[in-house]
């Protein structure tokens, strides 16, 4: 079956940095995406990856291994308008998103 | 830019009547449209995706003669909520993407909020 695998609830101070790792295991691969959702609103995309590597965009960056079904989003100098939930989603063969269940961030003073 | 509206934001409704939830891509074409559920504290549950021009297609375990789709034009999509039952209050949202088939990136709309009474 299909599966993608994000921890359920992370805590992060503000101004720090933060690390949400994402495993997958899909039938094909045609990229990972990032999306933030804020409490009682739609997800909005932060981030899309099909290359293995880094890519960065502002405080956010995801990085992506195909080999190891892998991906993380780092999110750096925290701030408290980064609470929410952070969704990973993998495009499998057919074009369909796969989603994860989405990990909850809470930044604390 | 790839901006989404949804309308209306949130609807209150008697059971038994039905509600239509419009989609619309603002700013680009969207041969592909997707509905999503989504419950307090859950992940979103895909309901169904439709292609411009043709039927949606839907989801296991979703009734399309409950959850109407139609995606007349490439900016437009509805889904209609048929004879909504408190049980279909949820948090509606759709999503649309450029690529046929859901091959690009879905930009979301802002959600529309059912209670049904």
């Amino acid at each position: 079956g299909q599966n993608i695998d994000q921890p359920t609830e992370m805590t992060a101070t503000e101004g720090a940095i933060v690390q949400i790792n994402c495993t997958y295991q899909t039938s094909g691969f045609n990229g990972l995406f990032w999306y933030q959702q804020h409490a009682g609103e739609a997800p909005t995309f932060l981030s899309y990856n099909v290359l293995d590597g880094l890519e960065e965009k502002g405080r956010f960056s995801s990085f992506l291994s195909r080999s190891k079904g892998y991906s993380y989003l780092l999110l750096k100098e925290l701030q408290m308008k980064d609470s929410a939930s952070y969704l990973c989603a993998v495009m499998d063969s057919n074009y369909q998103l796969i989603w994860g269940a989405g990990t909850k961030l809470i930044i604390k003073p | 830019g790839a901006v989404v509206s949804q309308h209306p934001s949130w609807v209150i409704c008697k059971s038994g009547t039905s509600v239509k939830i419009e989609c619309r891509s603002l700013d680009f074409q969207a041969t592909t449209m997707f509905w999503y559920r989504q419950f307090p504290k859950q992940s979103l549950m895909l309901m169904a995706t439709s292609n411009e021009g043709s039927k949606a297609t839907y989801e296991q375990g979703v009734e399309k003669d409950k959850f109407l789709i139609n995606h007349a034009s490439l900016t437009l999509s509805t889904l209609t909520v048929t004879s909504a039952h408190p049980e279909d209050s949820s948090f509606y949202i759709c999503s649309a993407s450029r690529g046929a088939g859901g091959a690009d990136t879905q930009y979301f709309g802002p959600g529309t909020r059912l209670t049904v009474l």
